[in-house]
């Protein structure tokens, strides 16, 4: 089944510690999001691929970085993580302007 | 400044009865809506949506009502089913957002059977 594949599930960080999270997709969508959400708000977009186009949110930390190496692949690089980055982190993808498929979701806990 | 939000945290209604989701959004260049439904451990699966030419649509169980004038949607489900328990995502977005979803903070729907 074509799908948005993120690996880990949870991952648990130190503090200060470098992390990369991981998205996979077998749908060939062009555009692939990543949302920070915390407990009980709404997901907040960091930053979008369009191709290989890098679109950064105003308000998206430069702690966080994303990588896009191929139409299948997109990771989110926190460099430097703080208590206060502890959430789930979404992944989701879409053709041009249609709907957003998102994948599970990775857990990040920071200690 | 929430531009999308669902002001009821949570609801619980009764298995069979209807259950009506409200959003209320404040940016009048939104023109496309949609609702996300979310179990744990899972990422929000699309459910349905609306675009702003319409007032209504309608899908199966599931209803979306679109009030532009007081810029407020709806998701109406009947009759609701203990399945249909979960959290639901309204979203938001429009061509001078380049299409990218503003989301509410959602709202958790317990189905009682």
């Amino acid at each position: 089944d074509a799908m948005v594949i993120q690996n880990p599930r949870y991952q648990v960080t130190q503090f200060g510690k470098p992390v990369t999270l991981s998205c996979s997709q077998t749908l060939n969508h062009n555009v692939m999001y990543w949302y920070q959400q915390k407990s009980s708000q709404a997901p907040k977009l960091l930053f979008h691929y369009y191709d290989k186009d890098f679109n950064n949110e105003a308000d998206t930390p430069d702690n966080f970085q994303s990588r896009r190496p191929n139409t299948s692949f997109c990771f989110l690089d926190i460099r430097s993580p703080g208590l206060g980055d502890a959430a789930m982190y979404l992944c989701a993808t879409s053709r041009p302007t249609q709907t957003q498929y998102f994948g599970p979701g990775t857990r990040l806990l920071v200690l | 400044d929430q531009q999308v939000k669902q002001n009821s945290p949570s609801l619980s209604v009764q298995e069979g009865r209807i259950s009506i989701l409200n959003c209320d959004y404040t940016n009048s260049m939104f023109d496309y809506f949609l609702w996300y439904k979310k179990y744990p451990a899972e990422g929000p699966t699309f459910l349905i949506s609306i675009s702003s030419i319409k007032d209504k649509n309608e899908d199966g169980r599931f209803t979306v009502f679109l009030n532009k004038s007081a810029k407020h949607l709806s998701l109406h489900i009947v009759p609701s089913q203990p399945g249909d328990s979960a959290v639901y995502f309204c979203a938001a977005t429009g061509v001078e957002y380049g299409n990218k979803l503003v989301f509410g903070a959602g709202t958790i729907l317990r189905v009682k059977s």
